[in-house]
């Protein structure tokens, strides 16, 4: 049973249009969120997280939304860039499994010139 | 400037030879972690540590173990590997529990099991 869920495995967007990530999540426990971004032949990187008690936050083109009821969170890039073409991961975390994350799968996105 | 390094970066071996991944990191953080990622699967945990001497199983933990001697290293054995753990492995550290759970990944280790 997938506990955090990416449903989109690939996203294509203009450059400098709004790119947006969805991820999906089952674990109620999960109080903080967090996404990733991963190079080829790279080690993902940490990008922009989320606590439970909040429901948006935001780092320069980077926003992150919370839906707590929905159980569902959503990365917002704006204006997308052609660097930002790379693998997102989403990933949950909780106080009842301190430090330890659990991963979706990951969405490709392209962001073509 | 800290970092968390693997070795090496790139390992072929045979089916049911014993192999050693190296991780080490400079954060000093008390949490390490191992993971592998395989086409359409993102990243599983193998095992994780949350200081020396301790060691935990993760979801995808058969046929793996790692041990904590020191506070800079977590090596992953394969005991005896086989063609179904041909992967990349990531190894990643964070700051202990009240932190915010942002983990730091090393850059990977392609292995392929012949």
């Amino acid at each position: 049973d997938q506990q955090v869920k990416q449903n989109s495995p690939s996203l294509s967007v203009q450059e400098g249009r709004i790119s947006i990530l969805n991820c999906d999540y089952t674990n109620s426990m999960f109080d903080y969120f967090l996404w990733y971004k991963k190079y080829p032949a790279e080690g993902p990187t940490f990008l922009i997280s989320i606590s439970s008690i909040k429901d948006k936050n935001e780092d320069g083109r980077f926003t992150v939304f919370l839906n707590k009821s929905a159980k569902h969170l959503s990365l917002h890039i704006v204006p997308s860039q052609p660097g930002d073409s790379a693998v997102y991961f989403c990933a949950a975390s909780g106080r009842t499994n301190a430090g330890k994350s659990t991963f979706g799968d990951g969405t490709t996105l392209t962001v073509k010139p | 400037d800290a970092e968390i390094t693997q070795s090496p970066r790139h390992k072929i071996t045979e089916t049911g030879r014993q192999v050693t991944l190296a991780c080490h990191q400079t954060w000093n953080h008390n949490n390490m972690f191992w993971y592998r990622q395989d086409l359409g699967h993102g990243l599983r945990l193998i095992h994780y540590s949350y200081g020396v001497q301790d060691t935990n199983k993760g979801e995808v933990s058969d046929g793996y173990s790692v041990s904590r001697s020191n506070t800079e290293d977590l090596p992953l054995t394969l005991e005896s590997a086989a063609s179904s753990q041909t992967s990349v492995y990531f190894c990643a550290s964070s700051e202990g529990t009240g932190g915010t759970y942002e983990q730091y990944f090393g850059p990977g280790t392609r292995l392929t099991v012949t």
